[in-house]
């Protein structure tokens, strides 16, 4: 079945330091992919989307390319923010329900 | 901008109870969703909802679970009979017609004693 792999933390990063969060998928065909953060005590907000192979999706600083031929979807920041602490989860949609598969997530610590 | 609500945002019941999530989706969405994070762990599909009927569950969403859109409104997910292992953070999501994107509710944390 479909699945994602995600880096695992904790990653803790100074500020203004550049972020890159590793995310792998297996799917059949062609996934949506996504990114959501959860920040303390909060639920899931959508960070950004890819849809097709190629895409880039961006929000906020963070950006990802949907690279089909890695089936990959890197989350990169260029300079990370105190306020960017939050925990981060890959995932992708599928099929007639478009179900999220989610991976484990990343808690992200960026320090002053 | 519209939301997702849900209440209430925690419930601590004793095993065996029944309990009922409630859910308010996105007035003008058409797809809802359950899904749940026992602490610290992955966040888990649970069930799909279209029109007035289950889409997809997955091997979770035994015969203890089942869900509900009484009104035009709401959207609830109960469990029958709770166990220990219900105790989990459960997010209700919803999409519009021809999206991709899920919005979240800010969950709701079941504690089972």
């Amino acid at each position: 079945g479909n699945s994602v792999t995600q880096m695992e933390g904790p990653v803790t990063l100074s500020e203004e330091a550049f972020l890159t969060i590793n995310c792998t998928y297996t799917a059949t065909g062609y996934p949506s992919l996504f990114w959501y953060v959860q920040y303390p005590g909060e639920g899931l907000q959508l960070l950004l989307k890819a849809t097709k192979a190629d895409d880039k999706g961006s929000n906020k600083g963070f950006e990802a390319t949907y690279r089909k031929e890695t089936t990959s979807f890197h989350l990169e920041k260029g300079s990370v923010q105190v306020s960017d602490s939050a925990v981060y989860f890959c995932a992708l949609s599928q099929g007639g329900s478009e179900k999220l598969v989610f991976g484990k997530g990343t808690k992200l610590t960026v320090n002053p | 901008e519209p939301e997702v609500t849900q209440t209430p945002s925690h419930q601590v019941t004793q095993m065996g109870q029944e309990v009922i999530l409630r859910c308010v989706p996105i007035s003008n969405h058409l797809y809802f969703y359950w899904y749940r994070q026992i602490l610290g762990q992955k966040v888990e599909f649970l069930v799909s909802f279209y029109n007035n009927e289950i889409s997809e569950k997955s091997e979770i969403f035994d015969d203890q679970f089942s869900v509900e859109r009484p009104d035009g409104s709401n959207f609830t997910l109960k469990i029958r009979s709770t166990k220990l292992e219900d105790s989990a953070m459960y997010f209700c999501a919803s999409r519009g017609q021809g999206a991709r994107t899920q919005y979240f509710g800010p969950g709701t944390r079941l504690t089972v004693l």
